[in-house]
């Protein structure tokens, strides 16, 4: 089944500790993204990669950093978490056919930090 | 300030109503992408829009992109309560390059059997 999968889907930790969200895809596909859903704020993307080893900053990348060192893996890290990094955290992959993307989206890692 | 404003932002009817969600912006795009998203799950895709004034149609939800390809609607005939969800409208920042999308803050609809 094509799916993008998410680890952890809860998370609470503390300040300052630092963590990784995983994030992998089954379908090739060479396009991933990292995104942050916040009531009032809607959906806000992270950071998103064009391919491994090829990053590149979204609208709200402080306080992150993700790697692409596999085509199909794309963790976003949290080196010292702070409670406004409280949020829902969503992954995507997307591929690109006949001048139109399609994204998928993973089911979504809660983040809680005191 | 939002790119993308959606109206409204709540709604609730009964089912076998009808409805209309709206996105607007005052900038142009390329294209224009609808999704839904459940509960407990990531938005899923359910249309792009590419040309001004197309109209697609996914069962009992029509979608039209503007003529000037700044705003667009969803409308849904005889809603169901399989359709309660967050609609949301995301647009490209590059031409025919999702990877970079900018979402609106949503629609979330409740249909009550």
């Amino acid at each position: 089944e094509a799916q993008v999968t998410q680890n952890p889907r809860y998370l609470i930790t503390v300040t300052g500790k630092k963590l990784t969200v995983t994030c992998s895809q089954n379908m090739n596909h060479e396009y991933m993204s990292w995104y942050r859903q916040d009531p009032g704020l809607g959906l806000r993307q992270i950071y998103y990669s064009m391919n491994v080893e090829v990053t590149d900053k979204g609208d709200v990348p402080e306080g992150y950093k993700v790697s692409r060192k596999e085509k199909r893996n794309f963790p976003l890290i949290l080196e010292s978490p702070s409670p406004n990094q409280t949020s829902l955290y969503f992954c995507a992959s997307s591929f690109y056919a006949a001048e139109q993307e399609t994204q998928y989206f993973g089911p979504g890692t809660r983040l809680l930090v005191l | 300030t939002q790119l993308l404003e959606q109206s409204p932002q709540f709604l609730s009817i009964q089912e076998g109503e009808n409805l209309t969600v709206y996105c607007n912006s005052s900038s142009v795009f390329s294209s224009l992408q609808w999704y839904r998203q459940e509960p407990g799950e990531g938005p899923v895709l359910l249309v792009t829009v590419v040309t001004g004034g197309e109209v697609k149609k996914l069962k009992r939800l029509t979608f039209q992109f503007g003529d000037a390809r700044k705003d667009s609607s969803l409308h849904i005939t005889a809603a169901q309560p399989g359709d309660t969800g967050l609609y949301l409208c995301a647009v490209p920042t590059y031409p025919y390059n999702t990877d970079k999308l900018i979402f609106g803050t949503g629609t979330r609809l409740q249909v009550f059997p």
